[in-house]
């Protein structure tokens, strides 16, 4: 079951702040984040693992509430190099596979 | 040249016609995937492997096929493929590692339309 997604889209001025959220209707064990580039494969960010754990890549930071059944990206004084498409995946039940979500699509503006 | 490599990069195909897209990674890792990308779906996953001769179907399987005779193999094989085939095709791998680390490493995708 795919986890939702939100927004789906957002445009970011350089130096802003964004928030990307993703939920699940079933108990997470584990969160993924992945960043999508325009024509390219979709590269890893971090693994949380712990309900309330942050993790950190540059100024992009992730929450993962396990109680709420959600993990929160958080992009923070934003770069143009932050544009692309943000997927979080999600395992269930300690698997090793993963179901994503829809995708948010990030534009970073000059 | 070590990594996740997969071919054709671009494949265009009628209906019907029986299609192959191959996956091959060096790293020897025992989890390999099959995803599928769709504006507004995102990543789903048709088919899974743990190991060698291991496969299981993931939430797209309907009209695909998997084998895995070799580690380092996961062909994904569309048997009379449709027009709602038409899609762009991800493999990915991971080594499982410790629990919840299973992080995957993307090929560079294989686009595919069906006419």
């Amino acid at each position: 079951q795919q986890p939702v997604q939100s927004p789906q889209a957002v445009i970011l001025r350089e130096g802003e702040d964004a928030v990307i959220n993703c939920s699940s209707s079933k108990a997470l064990y584990s969160v993924h984040w992945y960043r999508q580039k325009h024509g390219e494969a979709p590269v890893f960010l971090m693994i949380l693992l712990k309900g309330g754990e942050q993790k950190g890549h540059e100024k992009i930071s992730a929450s993962f509430n396990e109680k709420k059944q959600q993990s929160s990206l958080y992009l923070t004084a934003s770069q143009l190099s932050y544009s692309g498409t943000y997927f979080c995946g999600t395992d269930f039940v300690n698997d090793y596979k993963l179901s994503f979500g829809a995708g948010t699509t990030v534009t970073v503006r000059a | 040249d070590a990594g996740i490599t997969q071919s054709p990069r671009y494949k265009i195909t009628e209906t019907g016609r029986q299609v192959t897209l191959m996956c091959h990674q060096t790293w020897s890792h025992s989890y390999m995937f099959w995803y599928r990308q769709d504006l507004g779906h995102g990543l789903r996953l048709i088919y899974y492997s743990a190991a060698a001769d291991i496969t299981d179907k993931g939430e797209v399987p309907d009209g695909y096929v998997v084998s895995r005779s070799k580690t380092e193999n996961f062909p994904l094989t569309l048997e009379s493929a449709t027009r709602s085939q038409t899609s762009v095709y991800f493999c990915a791998s991971s080594g499982g590692g410790l629990t919840g680390a299973n992080v995957l490493t993307f090929g560079a995708g294989s686009r595919l339309t069906v006419l």
